[in-house]
């Protein structure tokens, strides 16, 4: 049980495209999603937390207008790279939390930006 | 805000011996205490976890120690395996949020 999934699992596109990531708990509902970047060789990095229905926290640092999260449901949350650039190449993990503490993370989404 | 330090960054061990990461955190509210493996391009998985109402956890080859005082928390892998090679991160928890180490690469020497 506690399944996230990740679509899609690695992308490339071109400079100052639009890329949307999709979270999905496969097997409960989520009353928190995270989403968390990832740069080679280092650690993961909380850039924002969404609870179904409202408006996702973003930490510090984190350009809300650069990256919108929506999170329509109790199972899907999406994070939307607008206007991409070769610095936002990274790897994007989600969380799944439907209980104190504990995440269920899912499989991750590299993305590429040329 | 929570501020996780990890060491070392990089452990190299010879198989069969024993592997030890230490963390410490700063914010004396986290009350919990999770460890993560993640090999290279795949997800971080939780092996083992502590609250701050326990001092010591094990399971099997791997334990965890906990000193809420101190605030030091430190994971201890004995009878390493090649397959315990991976990069190994802390982290602290308070009201949901996870804050993570930098990492360990952790090498299984033959």
């Amino acid at each position: 049980g506690a399944v996230v999934s990740q679509h899609p699992s690695w992308v490339i596109c071109k400079s100052g495209t639009s890329v949307k990531i999709e979270c999905r708990s496969l097997d409960f509902q989520a009353t928190t999603m995270f989403w968390y970047r990832q740069f080679p060789k280092q650690s993961l990095m909380l850039m924002a937390t969404s609870n179904e229905g409202s408006k996702a926290t973003y930490e510090q640092g984190v350009e809300k207008d650069k990256f919108l999260i929506n999170h329509a449901s109790l199972t899907l949350s999406t994070l939307t790279v607008t206007s991409a650039h070769p610095e936002d190449s990274s790897f994007y993990i989600c969380s799944a939390s439907f209980a104190a503490d504990t995440q269920y993370f899912g499989p991750g989404t590299r993305l590429t930006v040329l | 805000g929570e501020n996780v330090e990890q060491h070392p960054s990089t452990l190299s061990v010879q198989e069969g011996d024993s592997a030890v990461i230490k963390c410490t955190y700063s914010d004396s509210a986290s009350n919990y205490f999770p460890w993560y493996k993640q090999e290279l391009g795949k997800r971080p998985q939780l092996i083992i976890d502590i609250r701050s109402n326990v001092g010591e956890k094990k399971d099997q080859r791997i334990a965890v120690t906990l000193n809420k005082t101190a605030k030091h928390f430190s994971l201890h892998i004995t009878e390493t395996q090649p397959e315990d090679s991976a990069v190994y991160f802390c982290a602290a928890v308070r009201d949901d949020k996870i804050i993570f180490g930098k990492g360990t690469r952790l090498h299984i020497l033959p």
